[in-house]
């Protein structure tokens, strides 16, 4: 099993531009998540969702975008991505009770 | 306001030593706690978690202790091994029945273990 997929590992924009932030899960998960993990921070919550077609905002959400088309997907969009938005992106999935399977992460540079 | 906080940003223990990772929270409503442990480069990996309804939990090496009056868990680590060091991220979430929705990081402890 591949687990969590995160694409692209490494990303440089402009500020400005914007961007898609891939996540897929082959585990059948029902439920996935964002975090962004800032130096000296721990990870924040951006957005989740509990299945297909049901999106929530975490403890961070402006500036991002979600949808949840199937099971399997769920892309973090920057719609005009800004110097306050350099981190190291996850995405994680889990059963509705279990532990979180994180992806290994996007570090995104906005200069 | 950091509602879930490791005070320690680092951490330094002799291989075979017991290891002491100690987190404090503030919001009266969580009820589920979790550790996970992140390598470099890597996303982070679950360990172990504790119900509010429990004490303490074990698995092999890992303890985790939660004294709720004080607010408090701690996750021990016995032996410590060269393998262990890593960052240490302790986790809660409340009223969702022992999922993770919604989880609050604290900000980690980085741990090395020396040999």
């Amino acid at each position: 099993n591949a687990g969590v997929t995160q694409t692209p590992k490494f990303q440089v924009l402009k500020t400005g531009q914007s961007m898609t932030l891939q996540c897929a899960q082959d585990m059948n998960h029902e439920y996935m998540s964002w975090y962004r993990q800032d130096p000296g921070m721990g990870l924040r919550l951006i957005h989740y969702s509990v299945g297909a077609g049901i999106t929530d905002q975490g403890e961070v959400p402006n500036g991002y975008n979600v949808s949840r088309s199937t099971t399997e997907d769920f892309p973090l969009r920057l719609l005009s991505a800004a110097p306050s938005q350099t981190s190291v992106y996850f995405c994680a999935s889990s059963l509705l009770t279990g532990a979180l399977h994180f992806g290994n992460g996007t570090r995104l540079t906005v200069t | 306001d950091q509602q879930v906080k490791q005070n320690s940003p680092s951490l330094s223990v002799q291989e075979g030593r017991i290891s002491i990772l100690n987190c404090d929270y503030t919001n009266s409503m969580f009820d589920y706690f979790l550790w996970y442990k992140k390598y470099p480069a890597e996303g982070p990996t679950f360990l172990i978690s504790i119900s509010s309804i429990k004490d303490k939990n074990e698995d092999g090496r890992f303890t985790v202790f939660l004294n709720k009056s004080a607010k408090h868990l701690s996750l021990h680590i016995v032996p410590s091994q060269p393998g262990d060091s890593a960052v240490y991220f302790c986790a809660a979430s409340g009223g969702s029945g022992g999922s993770n929705y919604k989880l609050t990081f604290g900000k980690g402890t980085l741990l090395t273990v020396n040999p």
